[in-house]
């Protein structure tokens, strides 16, 4: 079955380090996305993706960074810029971008110790 | 970009149909309905959308109001397992989504 995997599934870090969290689908999407999502809160834009090797910033792109080589993955890195890293982070595609019907992963959440 | 309101939470009981509002007085011409829903600690997942007829797949219907400032989304019989956040996006082609708090639908046994 086609979709979206996350991994880790929890994720803690200690203050100062960076970490990369992973997604990957087999859905041959071409835009990809990643939002954090805070406790009680709806969903926030970190980096979305049109095509291969190709990002933008969305709404809180301060502290993070991406990469697209490969159609499939699009990792985020939380950089030890961001300051507030704890959160539930999600992926998520689409066939094109901002197409309706996007597929998201399962989520990660990271912990900050 | 709050261009919907639902109400925070909702109960309904197993087996009975729940009526979810929204609110999109706003709405323009171009922009579709969309709603997702989030059972806790999992991502959310797509469930229907529309832009000026109703329409209906095997999870849920969507009623637009004849105005497009109001839509419910229904889902018939209702069970434990659409205990969830409900979310309602009102969006254009080309714009991003923008999830709001949503609603919480308690499903009672």
């Amino acid at each position: 079955d086609g979709g979206i995997t996350q991994s880790p599934k929890y994720l803690f870090r200690k203050e100062g380090q960076n970490v990369t969290l992973s997604c990957e689908q087999n859905l041959n999407h071409d835009a990809m996305y990643w939002y954090r999502q805070d406790p009680g809160q709806g969903l926030r834009l970190i980096y979305y993706s049109q095509i291969v090797n190709d990002f933008q910033k969305g709404d809180i792109a301060e502290g993070y960074s991406v990469s697209r080589e490969k159609k499939e993955s699009f990792p985020l890195t939380v950089t030890s810029a961001q300051k507030n890293p704890t959160a539930f982070y999600l992926c998520a595609s689409s066939p094109r971008l901002f197409l309706g019907g996007y597929t998201f992963g399962s989520g990660t959440r990271l912990t900050v110790v | 970009d709050a261009k919907t309101t639902q109400p925070p939470s909702m109960d309904c009981a197993e087996g009975r149909a729940a009526n979810l509002p929204c609110n999109h007085s706003t709405i323009s011409g171009n922009e579709y309905v969309y709603w997702y829903r989030q059972i806790h600690s999992q991502g959310p997942q797509y469930i229907i959308h529309g832009l000026k007829n109703n329409e209906t797949n095997e999870m849920a219907s969507l009623i637009i109001t004849e105005d497009r400032k109001s839509s419910t989304l229904i889902l018939p019989h209702a069970t434990l397992r659409d205990t969830a956040v409900y979310y309602c996006i009102v969006k254009d082609t080309g714009n991003q989504f923008y999830f709001g708090t949503g609603t919480s639908l308690t499903v009672i046994p």
